[in-house]
């Protein structure tokens, strides 16, 4: 079973719509949690954060739910330029390592 | 924008090659990762470096080699190159500030023929 899994999407959504999703981790013990950007054929950037109460930057929102082990993360008032692939990524052991999932793929279309 | 570099961008290479991949980074972090991604999929970790002298494998088997013998340089090898390393590598940092933002560089595309 993989660490990290992400729906691939593609999710296609108009200019100015909300789109969400989740991720899910299989080990309990996770203790950090992140989203990163991927634009195509780019190098990964680090969105967000995801904090235990959850946050906000902006027009992004993230969310995580320890029970369920799952991650979210929302993109209100969507902009052409949020088209990228989003990476769920966990830092679950005692070491400084990360594990990241295969992304989610969102086009923001005008 | 972050201080990591990778060369070459890309290598189209004949199958036996030796071939080291270069990474630097300016921004003084302890920790240097190597990771292959594959079109589509998640990133995997191949290798990783807490300091100097310091090298362990990643979570990935890679027939790949590493040093470690500069803060700022952490070169990858292969010393036979084959079609199933076709890929993309990402190199990547981090610092004793937000340990676990990773910093990523522009990757190299290996392509082996």
């Amino acid at each position: 079973r993989k660490e990290v899994e992400q729906d691939p999407g593609p999710f296609n959504v108009p200019e100015g719509a909300t789109v969400a999703f989740n991720c899910t981790y299989s080990n309990s013990a996770s203790q950090s949690f992140f989203w990163y950007r991927q634009d195509c054929r780019k190098e990964p950037k680090l969105l967000m954060s995801v904090y235990s109460s959850g946050n906000e930057d902006g027009r992004f929102t993230a969310q995580l739910n320890r029970a369920s082990q799952y991650i979210s993360l929302l993109i209100r008032d969507s902009k052409l330029s949020d088209s990228a692939t989003y990476l769920c990524v966990v830092n679950s052991g005692n070491d400084y390592k990360l594990s990241f999932g295969a992304g989610t793929t969102v086009t923001v279309r005008a | 924008e972050a201080d990591i570099y990778q060369t070459p961008r890309y290598l189209v290479i004949g199958t036996g090659k030796k071939i080291t991949l270069e990474c630097s980074q300016t921004m003084g972090h302890d920790k240097m990762y190597w990771y292959q991604q594959d079109p589509g999929m998640e990133l995997h970790l191949i290798h990783y470096s807490y300091g100097v002298n310091s090298t362990e494998k990643g979570d990935l088997s890679s027939e790949s080699t590493v040093s470690r013998i500069r803060t700022e340089h952490f070169p990858l090898t292969l010393e036979s190159a084959r079609p199933s390393h076709t890929s993309q590598y990402l190199c990547a940092s981090s610092g004793e500030r937000e340990i676990y933002e990773q910093y990523f560089g522009p990757g190299t595309r290996l392509t082996v023929t």
